[in-house]
């Protein structure tokens, strides 16, 4: 158990549905993360936030719409996805921007 | 473009053999290198590595940096089927303490025989 969690670990969704992946740290952290890995690719930044600002998209599709309420919080708002989005989505955190990131365990996601 | 390149992609040893995992970068300012092993789901930290030459260890696994060829190894000594999984090595560009961007390497999934 890294501290960070996230759910649901696994979703199937079509594409003209909406759903949100929920990320969520117990280790006091300021900073978090989203990542995409798909199948024989590197692992893919999305998205970063600090102290509950956002500081980087990288290049993100609208598509997907990020949220962190509170710096233990972090939330990934899906709707009108693609199949090629299906990919396992991992979470983040660290204490600061420079500091190391501790994962959490990853939704599965598959688009229909 | 910053990229990490690992090698091999894939490796089957039999337990009780010792492994070199590779990690070459390019990056415009480097940072730190970093190495995780994903096992099912989730990266889990092993080392962090910003100076060259010192080798950091954990066990079985050890890790150095060498700046000058721009390259990371991995060494698992004593292998154990516990030890089968993806390692991914990560660098992390300077880019004046702003935000910490990591550019991952594909991964070597490694696979341990009984």
């Amino acid at each position: 158990e890294t501290g960070v969690t996230q759910t649901p670990r696994h979703l199937v969704m079509g594409m003209t549905n909406k759903k949100s992946l929920k990320c969520e740290q117990h280790l006091g952290h300021n900073a978090m993360y989203w990542y995409k890995q798909s199948a024989k690719k590197p692992l893919e930044l999305m998205f970063v936030y600090n102290f509950k600002e956002q500081t980087e998209n990288n290049s993100v599709p609208s598509r997907f719409s990020p949220e962190c309420p509170n710096s233990s919080h972090l939330f990934l708002h899906l709707h009108t996805l693609q199949p090629e989005d299906s990919a396992l989505y991992l979470c983040a955190s660290s204490v600061g921007i420079a500091d190391t990131q501790y994962f959490g365990p990853g939704t599965r996601l598959t688009v229909l | 473009e910053d990229k990490v390149v690992q090698s091999p992609l894939s490796l089957v040893v039999h337990e009780g053999d010792t492994v070199t995992l590779n990690c070459s970068y390019e990056v415009t300012n480097f940072r730190s290198l970093l190495w995780y092993k994903q096992e099912k789901k989730a990266p889990t930290f092993l080392f962090m590595l910003t100076s060259s030459g010192i080798e950091k260890k954990s066990g079985r696994l050890s890790s150095i940096l060498d700046k000058k060829e721009l390259s990371s190894i991995l060494n698992i000594t004593a292998t154990q089927t516990g030890d089968s999984a993806i390692y991914l090595c990560a660098v992390e560009p300077n880019n004046g303490g702003a935000t910490n961007k990591l550019i991952f390497g594909t991964g070597t999934l490694l696979a341990v025989q009984p």
